[in-house]
């Protein structure tokens, strides 16, 4: 099993609607969590850490589930610029085990 | 507003050649990363450097060398490039290990 899972999509949606992504991680150990968003052929740019509560974002929220061992991120109200591919980031103990997903690509379509 | 400047954007390198890459960050960041980026494979750590002096390897190191030369620069040598260190490059900086990375924009390096 990787450490680190994502679907990689594509997942096409049209304006307006509600898209939700899960990454999966295997060490319980984990210790933080963040998704990035990446847009084509550019850098990684951090959207939003994940809290153990839970934490909202204007139409992004993210959720981490430590029993299952998974976060996700639930995008509201999708825009057309929101298209990109979307990074989930485990870091299990320092800085050697920061473990990237391959990513999620989303297309909103108009 | 500079963040995190990596030099080359872009470089094409012949088997055997060695080249590095730069890397400096301004926001004052005691940790800075290396990774390499390919298709189906995502993000993977080559180098890191906790702090300034101290410099330690990732997942994949073999074929890369770094330095890290102040606080604010660390750089990537490849001693002997290989087609298989064809890539995409980016820097990265944070405060800490469990802080959120900053990226630079990538070098997107290509060895015939």
């Amino acid at each position: 099993r990787k450490e680190v899972e994502q679907d990689p999509g594509p997942f096409n949606v049209p304006e307006g609607a509600t898209v939700a992504f899960n990454c999966t991680y295997s060490n319980s150990a984990s210790q933080s969590f963040f998704w990035y968003r990446q847009d084509c052929r550019k850098e990684p740019k951090l959207l939003m850490s994940v809290y153990s509560s839970g934490n909202e974002d204007g139409r992004f929220t993210a959720q981490l589930n430590r029993a299952s061992q998974y976060i996700s991120l639930l995008i509201r109200d999708s825009k057309l610029s929101d298209s990109a591919t979307y990074l989930c980031v485990v870091n299990e103990r320092g800085y050697q085990k920061v473990t990237f997903g391959i990513g999620t690509k989303l297309q909103v379509i108009p | 507003n500079a963040g995190v400047t990596q030099t080359p954007k872009f470089q094409v390198l012949k088997t055997g050649q060695s080249m590095t890459l730069q890397c400096a960050q301004d926001m004052n960041h005691n940790s800075m990363y290396w990774y390499r980026q390919d298709p189906g494979m995502g993000l993977r750590l080559i180098y890191y450097s906790a702090s300034e002096g101290t410099t330690d390897k990732g997942e994949v190191p073999n074929g890369y060398n770094v330095s890290r030369l102040n606080k604010r620069e660390f750089s990537l040598r490849l001693e002997s490039a290989a087609p298989s260190q064809t890539s995409v490059y980016f820097c990265a900086s944070s405060e800490a290990a469990v802080q959120p990375q900053h990226f630079g924009d990538g070098t997107r390096l290509s060895i015939l």
